[in-house]
């Protein structure tokens, strides 16, 4: 069953504007962590936010907010005043606490337009 | 303090070659995983190390693959006879311990060729 889902294969936004990139999982362990990273033309893998499954607030890192909800299992990705240095492959992905790999979503590209 | 570091970065072998990726962790890291991801996807876990024991090796493919993270240098994994569908792109990863709160900070990676 798959993990981690990332229902947009392509996204649009014009720069300056913000954008969401959805994700959700799937998991019955009560210890878990969810992280995003960005991989841009160049290939390499850039982590962006990390938010634990206990943690109470939703994370933060400059322009990148994580919307974790719990309950409905998804931590969507906000990215505010998009940059054309955003556009990339974003990542979903999950480590549960018992676990040696992260699972990861099959990516969303972002493409932030002038 | 240096990141993950991986080598060579791009590598281009002929059908029935062996194929070798390096993997120098950050320092203090004594965690290693590697993934593969295959275009347009995201990346799979092959298999998780700690110095001299292989932890987790649930995504290797039972043939051809290896991996070994000696006590001294880099972590190495090896393909031997490759084939066309081993062309991917392979990302490894370090952390300072298990547990879902710490973060693996990835390589470069190593893209690999098969021609």
């Amino acid at each position: 069953a798959q993990k981690i889902t990332q229902t947009q294969p392509g996204m649009f936004v014009q720069e300056k504007e913000a954008v969401t990139l959805d994700c959700t999982y799937d998991t019955s362990d009560p210890s878990y962590g969810l992280f995003w990273y960005k991989q841009p033309s160049s290939g390499e893998m850039i982590f962006l936010i990390y938010q634990g499954s206990y943690d109470q607030q939703n994370a933060t890192e400059g322009r990148y907010s994580l919307n974790f909800q719990k309950a409905r299992k998804s931590a969507n990705l906000v990215i505010s005043a998009s940059q054309l240095g955003d556009s990339a492959m974003y990542f979903c992905a999950m480590r549960e606490g018992g676990d040696n790999d992260m699972r990861f979503g099959a990516g969303t590209r972002l493409t932030v337009k002038p | 303090n240096a990141g993950v570091m991986q080598n060579p970065r791009h590598l281009v072998r002929r059908r029935g070659q062996e194929a070798r990726l390096r993997c120098s962790p950050m320092k203090g890291h004594s965690h290693v995983y590697w993934y593969r991801q295959l275009p347009e996807e995201g990346l799979k876990f092959m298999v998780y190390l700690q110095k001299e024991n292989i932890i987790d090796e649930s995504g290797m493919p039972k043939e051809r693959f290896s991996a070994e993270f000696p006590k001294e240098g880099p972590s190495i994994l090896r393909i031997q006879q490759v084939v066309r569908g081993d062309s991917a792109a392979y990302f490894c990863a370090s952390s300072p311990a298990r547990g879902s709160y710490n973060e693996q900070f990835f390589g470069p990676g190593t893209r690999l060729t098969v021609l």
